[in-house]
């Protein structure tokens, strides 16, 4: 079945600064690639997706890059503030009946300012 | 906007018993998704349905069942409770091969 990999597990920047998490994925029929943002004790929120015919999707001060090829995909926050500071899950959905998310790790994401 | 509503928001039981989670899932969404998170973990798979058919089985207890109504509410049944079963359980629900929404969640202390 899928295996998704999430880096780094904690990322600590200053406010203001970029954030990149990483995601590696083992099936290749993987077709949807979500991004979701969790604080403590709350549910994980969609804040970005991806689908496997585009490389590139963009919302304001998010990003996420797909690379098939490699099959890894990786979120981009720009002038991180405070509030960016969360728990971030990288998610692949396989192409097989169900239609399920496998999630990645998790990475904590600490913006000081 | 509509989302998805969980009952109850928080849960304590005694080993040994039986808990029922509730999900209504956002109108129209056609497929349904159990996860439990436990402290410090990733949201791990337990089942789907999709048109009030189990669709997928992840890992499951087999001390656990589900099902989805005709009003496409779902109800998690988990039976024989231990101490490792506390955690976090959401609920998902998603149009055909769109975006998963979760709930708020419900909080379960097995004491």
């Amino acid at each position: 079945g899928e295996n998704v990999e999430q880096h780094p597990s904690t990322l600590s920047v200053q406010e203001g600064d970029s954030a990149v998490i990483k995601c590696t994925y083992s099936d290749s029929a993987s077709n949807y690639f979500p991004w979701y943002k969790q604080e403590l004790g709350k549910r994980p929120q969609l804040i970005i997706d991806i689908r496997s015919n585009v490389g590139e999707k963009k919302d304001q001060r998010i990003a996420v890059t797909l690379n098939k090829t490699a099959k890894h995909f990786s979120l981009h926050i720009t002038e991180t503030q405070p509030e960016d500071s969360a728990v971030y899950f990288c998610a692949a959905r396989p192409m097989e009946y169900g239609n399920k998310l496998v999630f990645g790790a998790g990475t904590i994401l600490r913006v000081k300012s | 906007a509509a989302g998805v509503i969980q009952s109850p928001r928080h849960l304590i039981k005694e080993k040994r018993e039986t808990a029922t989670l509730k999900c209504y899932p956002i109108p129209r969404h056609d497929t349904v998704y159990w996860y439990q998170q436990g402290p410090g973990q990733d949201p791990q798979f337990l089942i789907s349905f999709y048109e009030k058919m189990q669709s997928d089985k992840g890992s499951i207890p087999d001390r656990f069942s589900a099902q989805q109504f005709s009003d496409y509410h779902s109800e998690l049944n988990m039976s024989s409770l231990e101490l490792g079963d506390s955690a976090l359980y959401f609920c998902a629900s998603s149009p055909t091969n769109t975006e998963a929404f979760f709930g708020q969640g419900t909080r379960l202390t097995v004491v």
